[in-house]
């Protein structure tokens, strides 16, 4: 069965210092993973995507995602945080098949300092 | 290009009333999901569609049913509302499995 773990549900940086938003998943076979972004009171963005093609996925906003099937992890990453990037952030991994059927860790909240 | 519309955003229910969370999109999708969104829980998949005529399950569906008669719109029905349903909740469609959802912007809705 597909699950999902985010490590931190809270990440403080600040401004201009690397972001760093752990996940780690568990798939019975090869998974397709996402992060989303959400804002306050707003709805969820894609940020970017896994399906199988370059382990080192690249996103909007400088944001970007590396794909280790051995450590069963899909870190969220980004050289240098913007206030803009404060939110809340999912990670998601798809079950396959036909279904469309997401499932969702339970966010991480970053926040950037001045 | 609207993406997926979400109606009502807010909405004010008395226990025990019924009401029809609205949503469509204009990608031609045709997976189509509602999810519930509540603190520090993630979001968790009511029902979804992998085409018109077509729905099943997922993780929370008690208290709720959809239909898909359309491949543009996706209503959730809340037959008989208690204060547990108090949520955000969001509808999402996408292409495919594997192409990534796109999200409606949430329906907020209270129980008293």
């Amino acid at each position: 069965a597909q699950s999902v773990t985010q490590l931190d549900s809270h990440v403080s940086v600040s401004e201009g210092t690397p972001v760093l938003l752990r996940c780690n998943y568990s798939s019975s076979y090869s998974p397709s993973l996402f992060w989303y972004v959400q804002h306050p009171n707003k709805g969820l963005q894609l940020l970017l995507k896994y399906t199988s093609a370059a382990t080192l996925v690249k996103g909007i906003n400088g944001f970007e995602a590396e794909f280790k099937k051995s450590e069963t992890s899909f870190h969220l990453t980004k050289p240098s945080a913007h206030m803009s990037d404060a939110a809340e952030y999912f990670c998601v991994v798809g079950m396959g098949g036909n279904t469309g059927k997401l499932i969702f860790g339970q966010g991480t909240t970053l926040q950037v300092k001045p | 290009n609207a993406g997926v519309t979400q109606t009502p955003k807010f909405q004010v229910l008395k226990t025990g009333q019924s009401m029809t969370l609205q949503c469509a999109q204009d990608m031609n999708h045709e997976y189509m999901s509602w999810y519930r969104q509540d603190p520090g829980m993630g979001l968790r998949l009511i029902h979804y569609s992998v085409g018109a005529g077509i729905t099943d399950q997922g993780e929370v569906p008690n208290g709720y049913n959809v239909s898909r008669s359309t491949t543009e719109d996706f209503p959730l029905r809340l037959l008989s509302a208690a204060p547990s349903q108090t949520s955000v909740y969001f509808c999402a469609s996408s292409r495919d499995s594997f192409y990534g959802y796109t999200f409606g912007s949430g329906t907020r809705l209270t129980v008293v």
